[in-house]
């Protein structure tokens, strides 16, 4: 049981350049995030989807777009990379509200370097 | 407008002592509280949570108390082991968001 696999784990980007990260589930969850994580900024929610096809913007969207067309992945698109957006990456995945309880299931992160 | 704050961002603490992490919110709605740990180079595990109706939990040696008058909450980790050393992050859920807000994390150090 894998649980949430993100990749790339490292990427260096220049300036302008595009990429997607992918997260991958495996629980048979409904709810998917994309956070990223800064010094002294904690975790901030970036995009996240409550099932497929559905998509909604968190707290610091722009720059980046995402897609749910399958249940167990979630895409993270930058279309055109600025140093600003370099940060580590974390994907998570839930099952519905109710069972907050027990928390996000987290990736490992990916590592974005925009030069 | 931070939703959840954690003030420090550091602290040492001596193994076999006591480790107390504070987290302050400012949001009402919230209906449950979660404790999350970060070790380098991997992503957040969940730890602890409590619900909004209860004022305490406990799990082994880690013990999450709520203060809702104060708008608070801290976690206790007793006794505290070399492994304890990471990042902790205190959240806060409402289900009508289907979302959790996280604080800025506190680095917890364990000295010998």
């Amino acid at each position: 049981n894998a649980g949430v696999t993100q990749t790339p784990k490292f990427r260096v980007l220049k300036t302008g350049q595009s990429m997607t990260l992918l997260c991958a589930q495996d629980m048979n969850h409904e709810y998917m995030y994309w956070y990223r994580q800064d010094p002294g900024m904690g975790l901030r929610l970036i995009h996240y989807s409550v099932g497929e096809g559905t998509t909604a913007k968190g707290e610091v969207p722009d720059g980046y777009n995402v897609s749910r067309l399958k249940k167990q992945n979630f895409l993270l698109g930058l279309e055109s990379a600025a140093p600003s957006q370099t940060s580590v990456y974390f994907c998570a995945s839930n099952l519905p509200a109710g069972t907050a309880t027990y928390g996000y299931t987290f990736g490992s992160g990916t590592r974005l370097t925009v030069v | 407008d931070q939703q959840v704050k954690q003030n420090s961002p550091s602290l040492s603490v001596q193994e076999g002592r006591i480790s107390i992490l504070n987290c302050d919110y400012t949001n009402s709605m919230f209906d449950y509280f979660l404790w999350y740990k970060k070790y380098p180079a991997e992503g957040p595990t969940f730890l602890i949570s409590i619900s909004s109706i209860k004022d305490k939990n406990e799990d082994g040696r880690f013990t999450v108390f709520l203060n809702k008058s104060a708008k608070h909450l801290s976690l206790h980790i007793v006794p505290s082991q070399p492994g304890d050393s990471a990042v902790y992050f205190c959240a806060a859920f409402y289900s009508s968001a289907s979302k959790i807000i996280f604080g800025s994390g506190t680095r917890l150090s364990i000295r010998p």
